[in-house]
């Protein structure tokens, strides 16, 4: 099992340009989440899925769009990319959303916006 | 204002010497509490998880203890390995949130276990 992966590991934009972030999970996961790490911050919930064809938002969702079209891969996209959405993208993955269910991450996209 | 706040920043430690972690949190009303351990470029990874009827529990050397009295929980590190050099994250759960778990993330304590 390769557990949660995701594509690309590094990006660096320019201002307005547009990107997309897969994350891919092989553990028949019902659950997907999308987070961003940034210095001094904990990491913050951007979008989440419960389920194949459902998204919704988190807690900083602004500037993002995400779609989950096949149960494995959750999608974050990126349509005019600004220099405040450079930081580090968690994706996560659950079995299910409830309250003790472990969520397992992957290893990170660093993006920088210019 | 739901809030994760962890102590030290940072850490420095000897080989093989034990170390605790602190984190208090005002997440409420309370679900879980779970400890993160994050290698530099990588993901978190789970080390334990506990919810307000569990004080505390272990995981290998990592023992994770819970007040859900007084909002406080502890990570204790025995006989640190160089292999321990990490963030550690905590994160609290908040209960009541519909479909999903709404977990608040504290921005961790970094530990360095020189030789």
């Amino acid at each position: 099992n390769a557990g949660v992966t995701q594509t690309p590991k590094f990006r660096v934009l320019k201002t307005g340009q547009s990107m997309t972030l897969l994350c891919a999970q092989d553990m028949n996961h019902e659950y997907m989440y999308w987070y961003r790490q940034d210095p001094g911050m904990g990491l913050r919930l951007i979008h989440y899925s419960v389920g194949e064809g459902t998204t919704a938002k988190g807690e900083v969702p602004d500037g993002y769009n995400v779609s989950r079209l096949k149960k494995q891969n959750f999608l974050l996209g990126l349509e005019s990319a600004a220099p405040s959405q450079t930081s580090v993208y968690f994706c996560a993955s659950s079995y299910t959303g409830f309250r003790i269910d472990e969520q397992y991450f992957g290893p990170g996209t660093r993006l920088t916006v210019t | 204002k739901n809030q994760v706040e962890q102590s030290p920043q940072s850490l420095i430690i000897l080989e093989g010497k034990n170390c605790t972690l602190q984190c208090n949190y005002t997440v409420s009303p309370f679900s879980n509490l779970r400890w993160y351990k994050q290698d530099t470029g990588r993901g978190p990874v789970s080390l334990t998880i506990m919810t307000f009827s569990e004080n505390t529990k272990s995981n290998g050397r990592y023992t994770a203890t819970l007040d859900a009295d007084t909002k406080q929980s502890s990570l204790h590190i025995t006989a640190s390995q160089l292999s321990d050099s990490a963030s550690y994250i905590c994160v609290v759960g908040k209960a009541n949130t519909g479909t999903a778990s709404k977990l608040t993330f504290g921005t961790g304590t970094r530990l360095q276990v020189t030789l």
